[in-house]
């Protein structure tokens, strides 16, 4: 069974442009969760999406900003991007049941 | 006061002992505990999960819950060099849909 899947890998982005991350959800799992991870900050919740409808979302700007379709994937936006964004973007999805699975995250480098 | 909390570490522990490893959470009404382990520039993975009062066992971990006094905690047996990780606290809350709120963290280091 694939996992989670991420795209892509790393990014480099420049101050105000804006980025678009990728994440498809292992077979099954209708719920996707996104994470940001900082080395001061630790892993923080941005949203959840269930259904392609937020369920749950995060103590984050309006600059961040997600959605699912119908097929489960989902992707985030970060508009007018700040230096203080440079982090380990993860995805994680979940049946539910049995915990979440991450993946491999998007390394994201504002300079 | 942060929800979860965990002690920063680095825990450093002998190869072959026992790890313990501790988590505290604030939040009475919450549901879902795991822990994961995360190696350095890697994501996390899922090593338990606990949702009732107890002990629950898995190979050489063993998580352990008391939610009176709102701690869960994990015990690695046997810990191995390759055990040299963070492990992370996360819980769920009731009516929280599946949001994950994380400890910062312990660093685990088993010496050879």
């Amino acid at each position: 069974k694939a996992g989670v899947t991420q795209t892509p890998r790393y990014l480099i982005k420049t101050r105000g442009q804006q980025v678009t991350l990728s994440c498809s959800p292992i077979s099954g799992h209708r719920s996707v969760s996104w994470y940001q991870q900082t080395p001061g900050q630790g892993l923080q919740f941005l949203f959840e999406y269930f259904s392609e409808t937020q369920r749950n979302k995060g103590n984050f700007p309006g600059r961040f900003s997600g959605r699912q379709f119908s097929n489960s994937r989902s992707e985030m936006n970060v508009s007018t991007l700040e230096l203080g964004d440079s982090a380990l973007y993860l995805c994680a999805s979940s049946s539910g049941t049995h915990g979440y699975t991450f993946g491999s995250g998007t390394r994201l480098t504002v300079v | 006061q942060k929800e979860v909390e965990q002690n920063s570490g680095p825990l450093s522990v002998p190869e072959g002992a026992i790890a313990s490893l501790n988590c505290t959470y604030s939040d009475r009404v919450s549901q879902s505990f795991f822990w994961y382990r995360q190696y350095s520039g890697k994501s996390p993975e899922l090593i338990m999960s606990i949702y009732s009062n107890g002990d629950k066992e898995d190979g050489r971990f063993t998580a352990q819950l008391n939610k009176a006094s709102q701690y869960v905690s994990l015990l690695i047996r046997d810990s191995q060099p390759s055990d040299s990780a963070t492990y992370l606290c996360a819980v769920t809350a009731e009516n929280a849909g599946n949001m994950l709120t994380f400890g910062g963290g312990t660093r685990l280091m088993v010496k050879p």
